[in-house]
């Protein structure tokens, strides 16, 4: 399976400011994902980032706060733009292989804590 | 969308012994897939174990096993010989196996799972 690379793996943010997170994947990847977990929550999907074209977003989420990139198939950020206490969060990046084994393999995650 | 529900927010069990964390999902397709997803204490997610749903047979991964019963719409995951390191959240998910959707993963609320020595 795919091997992910996440930073930062965790920060300390002020409120009002942005911080970007950045996914570098050991191989090509078709399907990739940008997954928040709230403290003691389950996953939600923030939104799907898709090579050469704007990402594809989950009802809830907006580029304008969580604007993404995917510049080529291993590599891809997620920012988190004025963020506030309620941000505070493990950011996660995913990948879908495309051998076919149809599996999420996830990164390690960036905790981020909006003081 | 999908709904994947994890009923048992925590549980516990005693070393060595096997203990059943359940997941019920809804769907109105026919093929999927279905994971057991394991995250322990501040350590990254990591895949336990998967089945098709068009496969009859349970899915088995050397200690845990599924119960998979479609027509209930259940997946529960058994973990025997429970080990300390065992100890962790487990999150059930879904995936649709249709164009347009198949990106998707659908996840529970997730089971705390104590491992007592």
């Amino acid at each position: 399976s795919a091997v992910i690379s996440q930073k930062p793996s965790r920060d300390i943010c002020q409120r009002g400011t942005s911080l970007t997170i950045q996914c570098q994947v050991d191989s090509q990847v078709t399907m990739m994902f940008w997954y928040r977990q709230q403290p003691g929550q389950s996953l939600t999907l923030i939104a799907t980032a898709n090579q050469g074209s704007e990402a594809t977003y989950e009802s809830g989420f907006v580029i304008d706060k969580f604007p993404i990139s995917r510049p080529n198939l291993t590599f891809s950020t997620l920012t988190v733009s004025n963020m506030s206490p309620e941000d505070s969060s493990i950011y996660l990046c995913s990948v879908v292989s495309d051998s076919g084994a149809n599996v999420l393999t996830f990164g390690a995650g960036s905790r981020l804590t909006v003081l | 969308a999908q709904t994947v529900t994890q009923s048992q927010p925590e549980m516990s069990v005693q070393e060595a012994e096997t203990v059943t964390l359940s997941c019920t999902y809804d769907t109105s397709e026919s093929d999927y897939y279905l994971f057991w997803y394991k995250q322990p204490p501040s350590r990254q997610m990591i895949l336990v174990i998967r089945q098709e749903a068009y496969k009859q047979q349970n899915a088995t991964e050397n200690r845990f096993s599924v119960n998979f019963q479609k027509a209930a719409k259940s997946f529960s995951l058994k973990i025997s010989d429970s080990q300390l390191g065992d100890a962790a959240m487990y999150f059930c998910a879904y995936r649709s196996s249709l164009l347009g959707r198949f990106n998707k993963f659908y996840f529970g609320s997730g089971t705390k799972l104590n491992v007592k020595p």
